[in-house]
């Protein structure tokens, strides 16, 4: 699976568009973007995935550029429980199970 | 949303002895189940690979005698910590793979944080 790269943290004001980047300039034409997030001591959850089409859906949008080599998770109106780590993931569409490879992650920071 | 719940949230035990956590697919099949661990401020890594009716397959570095994993039915998978010492206490999160093509997702437990004295 190609590696990602995210900034590891990031702020934001509670109400504003929360805009998280990742790099995964590897990418192959069959791997897909996956994003989920991990609240302090919870499992992780999914949030949105997509191949190139940008993608929405209640809980985020998904851009991924042209090239594919990079993506931007959008929460549009963050709200304080959106403070969380934000893992980028980039896999193939699984053919059966596959494991994921989780990154650092960014961890966000919703500010009121 | 399909659910994983995991059992024991929370375990506390003494260095020496063995400790069982259960991952569990409340309302789906899971033919494979994952094992990570998290340690403090530290990202989620995988530990092993279980399938239903079949050995697991563990990550480089993870030492399987130590960390024994059951896989005996679509729904039920269990990680035992055997001879738990102070490094092992560590965050331990399974998923639950559920088979629903083209895209066999993959849900997430609440966690099992165990802490070894």
């Amino acid at each position: 699976d190609a590696k990602t790269t995210q900034p590891p943290s990031m702020d934001c004001a509670e109400g504003r568009a929360a805009n998280l980047p990742c790099n995964h300039s590897t990418i192959s034409g069959n791997e897909y973007v996956y994003w989920y997030r991990q609240i302090h001591s919870q499992g992780p959850q999914y949030i949105i995935h997509g191949l190139k089409n940008n993608e929405t859906n209640e809980m985020a949008s998904l851009i991924i550029t042209e090239d594919r080599k990079s993506s931007t998770l959008i929460l549009p109106h963050a709200t304080l429980r959106d403070t969380a780590v934000y893992y980028c993931i980039v896999r193939v569409a699984p053919q059966g199970a596959q494991k994921l490879v989780f990154g650092q992650g960014t961890r966000l920071t919703i500010n009121p | 949303g399909a659910v994983v719940s995991q059992h024991p949230s929370w375990v506390i035990c003494k260095s020496g002895t063995s400790v069982k956590i259960e991952c569990r697919s409340l309302d789906f099949q899971a033919t494979t189940m994952f094992w990570y661990r998290q340690f403090p401020k530290q990202s989620l890594m995988l530990m092993a690979t279980s399938n239903e009716g079949s050995k697991a397959t563990y990550e480089q570095g993870v030492e399987k005698d130590k960390f024994l994993i059951n896989h005996a039915s679509l729904t039920l998978s269990t990680l035992t910590v055997t001879s738990a010492h102070p490094e092992d206490s560590s965050f331990y999160i399974c998923s639950a793979s559920e088979v629903r093509p083209p895209y066999n997702e993959q849900f997430f437990g609440p966690g099992t944080r165990l802490t070894v004295l």
